[in-house]
């Protein structure tokens, strides 16, 4: 069965601390997709990143970076400086590879983060 | 990116009616759709798999009298809560991927359901 897992419920910093979310997944599949996204207060889902199963490189856009270990099934989420406009609730999750390039996601539990002026 | 349309973003309705929820992709055509629910303060889980001129695929626990889902384009799928009781509300989103498109999926805004 797929399974992902964010540990951290909660996470409070100070503004221009550096945070990281944790994401750990489990899947049999040997191809798959790894997405993180942020949900603020108003609840819609902005997408931040997609990663397939074949490509471990590391990423990084602005001061966001995900550092994706096949090895150990995570993908961890890094935000740099943060800021305040990061608050919000950030949702790791998983796909099965379709054939017609459809998405059926399993979310994480979700990370609520507080960035603190 | 694709968009994805969801209406009403917010519906109070009164103990024992009907609510409609409509999820259209504006600028693709989706052959498949899903429905999400998310209780306050915890993670999205997947209601249905909506798919295009045939029957939606619900999840396990999912009462599919209960959730009507009708997907009768490429654009729009339409998620009914049938005689709502206030253990329905909750916030509802809907995703979809444009067919044949190896890309992301699109989420709509959400809608917030309150039953009272």
């Amino acid at each position: 069965a797929q399974k992902v897992t964010q540990a951290q419920t909660e996470i409070s910093v100070v503004e221009k601390e550096d945070v990281t979310l944790d994401c750990v997944y489990e899947t049999r599949d040997t191809t798959y997709y790894l997405f993180w996204y942020k949900q603020p207060p108003s609840g819609e889902l902005v997408f931040l990143i997609r990663r397939n199963s074949f490509d471990e490189q590391n990423e990084i856009s602005g001061r966001y970076s995900w550092n994706f270990q096949k090895s150990t099934s995570s993908f961890n989420f890094t935000i740099t400086a943060s800021q305040v406009v990061d608050s919000a609730v950030y949702f790791c999750a998983l796909s099965e590879d379709t054939t017609s390039g459809t998405y059926k996601y399993i979310f994480g539990t979700g990370t609520r983060l507080k960035v603190l002026a | 990116g694709a968009v994805v349309s969801q209406h009403p973003s917010r519906v109070i309705c009164k103990s024992g009616t009907s609510v409609k929820i409509e999820c259209r992709s504006l600028d693709f055509q989706a052959t498949t759709m899903f429905w999400y629910r998310q209780f306050p303060k915890q993670s999205l889980m997947l209601m249905a798999t909506s798919n295009e001129g045939s029957k939606a695929t619900y999840e396990q626990g999912v009462e599919k009298d209960k959730f009507l889902i009708n997907h009768a384009s490429l654009t729009l799928s339409t998620l009914t809560v049938t005689s709502a009781h206030p253990e329905d509300s909750s916030f509802y989103i809907c995703s979809a991927t444009e067919t044949g498109v190896n890309t992301e999926a699109f989420f709509g805004q959400g809608t917030r359901l309150t039953v009272v």
